[in-house]
């Protein structure tokens, strides 16, 4: 069955440079989550689309952004980078069904670890 | 989201059932019971859920007290490769978009 599909899986980059992680989900799935989990640590919910909508925010720093694409793929835009960016991001992608409050899961990526440097 | 408490840690040997335990107190009549699991550095794996009766399918059972305030996840026959970080979340399914939050979750050890 197919996956999320998150790339790149790894990136390095430099203080004060941007990047850009991606996410695909699920065919069908509307719904799209990202999280970032540094070392050692839980994963933390930055932020998540529905139907191309912001849905939900977490604790995004105002340095990212994300948006969600007409083909529902992710896209998770990180401008000037610090040390402490370094980190997994996850992408996870579920099937809200509009309005209709339904029990389904939602389905992880392998990540991207990105590294600043 | 209900908060939950979960124990740091848990030992568990091979082929022996795990039983996982989630305080969820505060939960409320809406909110459904999520056990996710975290093999290092993977993405967190949907294991089961469930709101007030209990669960089973093939990787775990959930059971959850009638007053619905603990649950515990059941790995019947645990081995190796259930050696992951287990995380019990409470929340009201699927509110359009709206996310998992993950806490501290329980590190499982399963040896030979």
């Amino acid at each position: 069955a197919a996956g999320v599909i998150q790339s790149p899986r790894h990136l390095i980059k430099e203080k004060r440079e941007t990047a850009t992680l991606k996410c695909y989900p699920i065919p069908r799935h509307d719904t799209v989550y990202w999280y970032q989990q540094g070392p050692g640590q839980d994963p933390q919910f930055l932020i998540s689309f529905y139907e191309k909508m912001q849905s939900d925010k977490g604790s995004i720093p105002d340095r990212f952004s994300a948006q969600q694409f007409s083909d529902y793929h992710s896209e998770l835009n990180m401008s000037s980078l610090e040390l402490g960016d370094s980190a997994l991001y996850f992408c996870a992608s579920s099937f809200s069904a509009g309005s209709r409050i339904m029990n389904t899961e939602a389905f992880f990526g392998q990540g991207t670890r990105l590294t600043v440097v | 989201d209900a908060k939950t408490t979960q124990p740091t840690s848990m030992d568990c040997a091979e082929g022996r059932a795990a039983n996982l335990p989630c305080n969820h107190s505060t939960i409320s009549g809406n909110e459904y019971v999520y056990w996710y699991r975290q093999i290092h550095s993977q993405g967190p794996q949907y294991i089961i859920h469930g709101l007030k009766n209990n669960e089973t399918n093939e990787m775990a059972s959930l059971i959850i007290t009638e007053d619905r305030k603990s649950s515990t996840l059941i790995l019947p026959h645990a081995t190796l490769r259930d050696t992951a970080v287990y995380y019990c979340i409470v929340r009201v399914p699927n509110q359009a978009g709206t996310a998992l939050i993950f806490g501290k979750g329980t590190t499982l050890s399963v040896s030979s």
